[in-house]
């Protein structure tokens, strides 16, 4: 299976900043990856998939980036709502997995 | 709007099987561009897939849950169902069914169930 590795393990920052994520694949994946939104008690949510394509309904202050084994998501001009843990999940050869996770908190 | 909802029990012994199902609504787990998977989340933990079906019966499992982790699928019922053999207090998390994008590079989930708490304990 591929390993996905993320970093920072928390992120802890002002709303109106921006977030930078980091999601690394232990082997190359070309853009085979997705990030997703948890947040307390909920299901997460599908905001980028195929590495820099939002999903429906996502706003714009979400963007994704990366190719092969380093995946960005930028979250810009931090809103309250946006304060939770964030993954990335990849397939290959069928397998899924996902990343530890970041979370995103006030500072 | 396609939602899903599982059901099953919130507690398990030790050593019994789990059998969780999820119904799907809103859509037909028929549909051609979709898998239909289970992942699960033990409190204060990270996600991990356990596997997905496409309607056909073609399954994918996660290598280290494979030999203990069984999914199906009843189109009649629009239902897909898991069940995870010889459980343990490391089995105890919130599992949730989820809808995975086959038409998509990296097959995402873009549904997901409300998600159920399990419990393993004598």
């Amino acid at each position: 299976e591929v390993v996905l590795t993320q970093s920072p393990a928390t992120l802890s920052l002002s709303p109106g900043e921006t977030a930078t994520l980091s999601c690394r694949a232990a082997q190359p994946i070309f853009t085979y990856l997705a990030w997703y939104q948890q947040k307390p008690g909920q299901a997460p949510r599908l905001l980028i998939h195929s590495a820099s394509k939002r999903a429906t309904g996502i706003p714009a202050r979400f963007s994704g980036s990366g190719s092969g084994t380093d995946f960005t998501l930028t979250i810009s001009s931090l809103e309250p709502e946006d304060f939770a843990v964030y993954y990335c999940q990849q397939r290959y050869n069928w397998v899924l997995t996902f990343g530890g996770g970041t979370k995103v908190e006030i500072k | 709007q396609v939602q899903l909802q599982e059901s099953g029990p919130r507690l398990v012994k030790p050593s019994e099987t789990l059998s969780l199902t999820c119904t799907v609504s809103g859509g037909s787990i028929g549909d051609d561009t979709n898998f239909w998977g289970w992942i699960r989340q033990p409190p204060g933990k990270g996600l991990e897939w356990i596997g997905n079906i496409h309607y056909s019966g073609n399954v994918h499992y996660n290598l280290a849950l494979k030999s203990r982790a069984t999914i199906s699928v009843d189109t009649s019922k629009n239902q897909f169902s898991l069940n995870l053999s010889s459980m343990t207090a490391a089995d105890s998390a919130t599992y949730y069914c989820a809808r995975h994008q086959a038409s998509v590079a990296g097959s995402p989930v873009d549904h997901w169930g409300q998600g159920t708490l399990v419990a393993v304990s004598s």
